[in-house]
């Protein structure tokens, strides 16, 4: 099993919708998470953090965490054309969980 | 001032060039990283300096040859790379190491071995 997992999509949603992406992990990482969002040609910004079991809202996303099931989710609200872009999950692990390992990524189409 | 600067944006080099990657961080911050990305691929940890001292090194070819002058800088020197090398290189920072430490990335350098 991969430390942390993502269905690599495409995810297609209209605009204006929900839009969910998931993740899973294994018990080898850290139960800290960020989700990040990478535009393609361009760098990964970190969008959403993630440290305890529940909910966690920031403007138009959610992340959720449910350390029980080993699942973590991102909630994108009202979705915009513009969050179209593949989101990147990740967790620390190893000594000192100084590195970050990341799933394969999700990428999520809005369609006007 | 959150950001991470890169350079350069681009790079091309041949096999028997020597480069060096720049990166820089005005956020206080004593952990930074180098990842490297292929395309359509998530980032892969190449490297890590904590407090200004290697930490981690992922196995990586002695081609690539990290140094941290300053808590503020980190370099990533190239010599005799090989084509597969080609892919976006990026730079991250943290506050410290550990697991709640959030990284915030580099805009990153585009390099192609020829």
């Amino acid at each position: 099993q991969k430390e942390v997992e993502q269905n690599s999509g495409p995810l297609s949603v209209p605009e204006g919708a929900i839009a969910s992406l998931n993740c899973t992990y294994s018990d080898r990482v850290s139960q800290s998470f960020f989700w990040y969002r990478q535009y393609s040609g361009k760098s990964p910004e970190l969008i959403m953090s993630i440290y305890s079991n529940g909910d966690k809202e920031d403007g138009r996303f959610t992340a959720q965490l449910n350390k029980a099931s080993q699942y973590v989710s991102l909630l994108i609200r009202d979705s915009q054309p513009s969050d179209s872009a593949t989101y990147l999950c990740a967790a620390p692990k190893g000594t000192g969980f100084q590195k970050l390992v990341f799933g394969t990524g999700t990428r999520l189409l809005v369609s006007p | 001032d959150t950001e991470v600067t890169q350079t350069p944006k681009h790079l091309v080099m041949g096999m028997t060039n020597k480069k060096s990657l720049k990166c820089e961080q005005h956020m206080g911050h004593r952990a930074m990283y180098w990842y490297k990305q292929k395309a359509k691929k998530p980032p892969e940890l190449m490297f890590v300096y904590s407090y200004e001292k290697l930490s981690i090194n992922e196995s990586v070819p002695s081609r690539f040859s990290p140094e941290c002058p300053n808590s503020s800088l980190l370099n990533l020197h190239l010599h005799a790379l090989q084509p597969e090398d080609s892919a976006l290189y990026l730079c991250a920072s943290s506050q410290g190491p550990g697991e709640m430490n959030e990284q915030f990335f580099g805009p990153g350098t585009r390099l192609t071995v020829l």
